[in-house]
């Protein structure tokens, strides 16, 4: 699959449980995002990366961690989560400049028993 | 902070009728503005941008500083056009959506 691609695509966890989510993209972007999408509210941003430095964090909770390893990749480690997590998790990136756009993942669905 | 709102959560046409998505956006400064669409089964995708003053699918989006507005427009609406639409602004490298606009064109 080319463009924004996240795994997995599902995933159920308990409030007790530590997981990773994964995106990566080969388009030559080097601004990466995770957005969460919850029912009937705008997507919020959470986490913005640029050449793998974060650049911002939009008061997320701690219990969400943030990784980017290098510009292709980025993940977002759960720990301690709440039933309220749950949601749409969509990773995005862009090539920052005049033209910039965002190119969108599937995204993972999160829930949290 | 930027706000951007979609006041219609659910907007109902039939086929070959004007459709409107309305989205207003608080913002200091000159804002960029896009429409972003995620049609059933896939990823959401840009539509189009003010930037561009581009017509993509029929749809044109014109930006009113004196509104602050950045309404959605096609003059005829087709079926495979029923998607979810949402407006979204950028500062820096920082893109802030809508809630969103289900629009559902009936045959």
């Amino acid at each position: 699959e080319t463009g924004v691609t996240q795994t997995p695509r599902h995933l159920v966890m308990g409030m007790t449980n530590k997981k990773s989510l994964k995106c990566e993209q080969h388009l030559g972007h080097n601004a990466m995002y995770w957005y969460k999408q919850s029912a009937k509210k705008p997507l919020e941003l959470m986490f913005v990366y640029n050449f793998k430095e974060q650049t911002e964090n939009n008061s997320v909770p701690s219990r969400f961690s943030p990784e980017c390893p290098n510009s292709s990749h980025l993940f977002l480690h759960l720990h301690t989560l709440q039933p309220e997590d749950s949601a749409l998790y969509l990773c995005a990136s862009s090539l920052p400049g005049v033209n910039e756009k965002l190119f969108f993942g599937s995204g993972t669905q999160l829930s949290v028993l | 902070a930027q706000r951007v709102t979609q006041p219609e959560k659910l907007l109902s046409v039939f086929k070959g009728a004007p459709v409107e998505l309305k989205c207003n956006y608080s913002y200091s400064g000159s804002p960029e503005l896009f429409w972003y669409v995620q049609y059933s089964r896939q990823r959401l995708q840009l539509l189009l941008r003010h930037i561009s003053r581009e017509s993509i699918k029929g749809f044109t989006a014109d930006l009113n500083k004196g509104e602050t507005s950045f309404h959605l427009k096609k003059p005829f609406a087709q079926e495979e056009d029923s998607a979810m639409y949402y407006c979204a602004s950028k500062r820096v490298n920082k893109f802030y959506f809508g809630s969103g606009t289900k629009l559902n064109v009936k045959p």
